[in-house]
């Protein structure tokens, strides 16, 4: 069974710090690994995809990486801004049914 | 235009009642899913269709009734619910086949069940 774990459950940093939000899994079959933002009440929004075959993508002051053989992403934010607020998931596409799992949240507080 | 709709944005019904929730998406995208989400939890899937076809069903009550009316169309249909069924219905979509493709969620419906 898929599990996606996120560490640490909650965060709050000072802004202009740099931050890393992790998630880990427990199958490495997997076609993607998607980080995604939710703001409270809302949708989600994409943030970046790695595929499988890829080691990390980059947008802007994000960077998500991807080591597949340990089961492990990370998010990385560089210079935080107090809009960076917000709850972070990722989420895995296990390959053997396509089906997407998510991970509980990091909730993200960046303070002015 | 990378845009997923969701309409209704708030709904409160009753046990009795009937309603329907509504997604719609111009991104050409042939895959589409409904997830459920509880306060404080990450989504969780309830079903997916590819090319209007249901390929995905996770057991979900039959109370929820999906139906893909055409490529760019997801209702979910609600009767006889319960409150703890009390959620945010979250719509997504995607490019269709091997699942390498990103998803686009909605901004999903606020579902109170009263």
């Amino acid at each position: 069974k898929q599990e996606v774990t996120q560490i640490p459950a909650a965060l709050s940093v000072p802004e202009g710090e740099n931050l890393v939000l992790n998630c880990s899994f427990t199958d490495s079959a997997i076609y993607n690994l998607q980080w995604f933002r939710q703001d409270p009440g809302k949708g989600l929004t994409s943030l970046l995809l790695i595929q499988s075959s890829q080691r990390e993508q980059t947008s802007g002051r994000l960077n998500a990486s991807l080591d597949k053989s340990s089961g492990r992403s990370t998010l990385y934010i560089a210079a935080s801004q107090p809009g960076d607020s917000a709850t972070y998931l990722c989420a895995v596409r296990r390959s053997r049914d396509d089906k997407i799992i998510f991970g509980k949240g990091t909730r993200l507080h960046i303070l002015p | 235009d990378t845009e997923v709709t969701q309409t209704p944005k708030h709904l409160v019904m009753g046990m009795t009642n009937k309603k329907s929730l509504k997604c719609e998406q111009h991104m050409g995208h042939r895959a589409m899913y409904w997830y459920k989400q509880k306060a404080k939890k990450p989504p969780e899937l309830m079903f997916v269709y590819s090319y209007e076809k249901l390929s995905i069903n996770e057991s979900v009550p039959s109370r929820f009734s999906p139906e893909c009316p055409n490529s760019s169309l997801l209702n979910l249909h609600l009767h006889a619910l319960q409150p703890e069924d009390s959620a945010l219905y979250l719509c997504a979509s995607s490019q269709a086949g091997t699942g390498i493709y990103e998803q686009y969620f909605g901004p999903g419906t606020r579902l109170t069940v009263t």
